[in-house]
Parts: structure tokens; sequence; C-alpha cells
């Protein structure tokens, strides 16, 4: 099974901080990876998918990259909006698993 | 627009069987298309359970594929849960969702909470 090792659990940052959060795969997963914002009491929201395609009507203040087995998620001038967890998730093939989430704060 | 929406028992005792369901609205679950359930324990992470295509294949954890089962109902355009035997462990929120190939999970119910408790 492919593991999602994700960094940091937990991240404080300012309102127009640049923040990134980091996911690291156990093998290849060929950028089949997606990035979800989750707030409580809300489902699951799509932001980043195949690793760097942005999700249609999220803003572009959101960017995700690679670099091997390497991912990650970038929001560049934060907003209060962006407080939540962010999760990365393969779907490389099965069992697909998640990353075991950021808490970004502000 | 794409919605769907999970229904289930919400208090349950250990050893007991959970069944959810997720109705779809504004697709049709015979598209060639993923549907799946997640889950999300108090306080923890997210949790893959199991996908369905649309052919009928069928994907399972393997934490939980000795108990669990999804189905599709195409008569009433749902798709549904079994968890067999279940723990407090099993107490989550859960999901379902569809994922589109190659996307992701792009669309999400609401979720629902269910508990497990003697």
């Amino acid at each position: 099974d492919i593991q999602m090792t994700q960094s940091p659990s937990t991240l404080s940052a300012s309102v127009g901080d640049r923040v990134t959060i980091t996911c690291r795969a156990s093998q290849s997963i060929n950028s089949w990876l997606a990035w979800y914002q989750h707030k409580p009491g809300r489902a699951p929201n799509l932001l980043i998918y195949k690793a760097s395609s942005l999700e249609s009507g999220v803003p572009s203040r959101f960017s995700g990259s690679e670099s091997g087995t390497e991912f990650t998620l970038t929001i560049t001038s934060l907003q209060p909006d962006d407080s939540a967890t962010y999760y990365c998730q393969h779907y490389n093939n099965y069992p697909w698993t998640f990353g075991q989430g950021t808490k970004v704060e502000i | 627009q794409l919605q769907l929406q999970e229904s289930g028992p919400g208090l349950m005792k250990p050893s007991e069987t959970l069944s959810l369901t997720c109705a779809v609205f504004g697709a049709s679950i015979s598209s060639s298309d993923y549907w799946a359930w997640i889950r999300q324990p108090p306080g923890m992470g997210l949790e893959w359970i199991a996908t369905m295509y649309s052919s009928g294949r069928t994907y399972y954890s393997p934490s939980l594929r000795s108990r669990v089962t999804i189905s599709a109902d195409t008569s009433r355009n749902q798709f549904s849960l079994k968890l067999t035997s279940v723990t407090a462990a099993d107490t989550a929120l859960y999901y379902c969702a569809k994922h589109e190939y190659g996307v992701g999970l792009r669309y999400w119910g609401p979720g629902t909470l269910v508990t497990v408790s003697s």
C-alpha cells in the first residue's frame, strides 16, 4: 500500500503570508494526487487534482506542485477564510490513502 | 448540479450492522464514474472505506474488507454501505462522494454521523 506522509500537522500564519504544506508518497503515484480543504461541519472541498491542476472555482492563490514523490500545496497571500484542515490523497491505485492532515490557523 | 445525500441510523449498539445510503441527484450512478465512502472518526483524519465503479467492480480498504460491502440500487439511483460487527472504533462522520477519473473526489455529501455506543 502507498503511504502518504503529510507535514506539518499544524501551522500558524498571518493574513497575507505564503504557506506551504507537503505530502510525500512512499512510492511513485504518477501525479495522481489531490488536495482538499476541510472545514468543521462541512464536506471536504477539492482544491487541486493531478498534483497541479486547479479545480474550477478555487481561488488562484492555491497552487500545487510536485517533485518526484514529494507534493506541495501552496497558499499565497493567506486569507481568513483559508482557516481549515488540508488533506492530500493519492488515487494512483487501490487502496486510496489520505495524508494525516494539516490544520492551518490564522 | 450534482448533489449527494447520506442517510443512516445515527446511534447504534456494538455488534450491529451499519447500513448507510447515499442518494444521488443530478447524475446517474450507472454513468461511467466511481462512487465512494469515506469516514472521519472524531478528532481524526479522513479514511477511505470503499469505492464502486458503475460497472459494479468494487474496491475496499484492506483494514475493513472483511466487514464492508458497497453496492448500488440503480432503480433508486443510490448506493449503499454495509459494515458488520460495529464497535466504538467505527464511530465517525461518514461521507459519500463521487470520484471522477483523473480528478479525484469532486463531489461530496454533507456527511452523516454514526455513533456506536452500548
